[in-house]
């Protein structure tokens, strides 16, 4: 089945831990997005890959860092240096000017 | 940087009642897109509108892209109770535009 996928569902971290959330696509998009959710404030976006080996970073990428080695393949590392990182994360890709589609979600929780 | 405004940020409805929604933004958007986010989980994409003045269904929901490129709406017609969740608008700005502008979402909640 085509479709996008994130993977932990659920995450937990203690302070101080690196941590990476997975995201995968067979919809061979090129551009894949990293966002960040939390109550009440929509979605801001963290990261975002245009191609391989190529990124960029959005409106709030302080504390996080992402790779893009493969196409279908563009995971997203919360590092320490997030002072919140308590958040629902979601992943999404899709074409220049088109529609995004955005995967199930990792709910990560800082205990 | 772009902006959406997105109203009402909730509303309570009966079952069975229509529903309308909009989205204004301070610039022009080529594409407006209408998304649906169930409790946990990601959004899915309802509509999408690529054209001025386009007027699009998809079952009980229409949605519009306006004129003025620079407001759509959404409309859901006879609610159901599955239709719980939070609406969120979403629009690209232009060719050579990978990036979305999203409204901060409208929850909806259906009174059975």
């Amino acid at each position: 089945d085509g479709g996008i996928t994130q993977s932990p569902k659920y995450l937990f971290r203690k302070e101080g831990q690196n941590v990476t959330l997975s995201c995968e696509q067979n919809l061979n998009h090129d551009a894949m997005y990293w966002y960040r959710q939390d109550p009440g404030q929509g979605l801001r976006l963290i990261y975002y890959s245009q191609i391989v080996n190529d990124f960029q970073k959005g409106d709030i990428a302080e504390g996080y860092s992402v790779s893009r080695e493969k196409k279908e393949s563009f995971p997203l590392t919360v590092t320490s240096a997030q002072k919140n990182p308590t958040a629902f994360y979601l992943c999404a890709c899709g074409s220049l000017g088109d529609t995004q589609y955005f995967g199930p979600g990792t709910r990560l929780t800082v205990l | 940087g772009q902006q959406l405004n997105q109203s009402p940020q909730s509303m309570f409805i009966q079952e069975g009642e229509d529903v309308s929604m909009n989205c204004t933004s301070s610039s022009i958007f080529n594409t407006w897109l209408w998304y649906k986010q169930d409790p946990g989980e990601g959004p899915v994409l309802l509509i999408a509108l690529y054209k001025a003045g386009e007027l699009t269904s998809n079952g009980r929901l229409t949605a519009q892209f306006g004129i003025t490129r620079k407001d759509s709406f959404l409309n859901i017609s006879a609610s159901i109770p599955s239709d719980v969740g939070i609406y969120f608008c979403a629009g690209h700005s232009g060719a050579g535009s990978y990036q979305l502008t999203f409204g901060k979402g409208t929850k909806l909640s259906v009174i059975p």
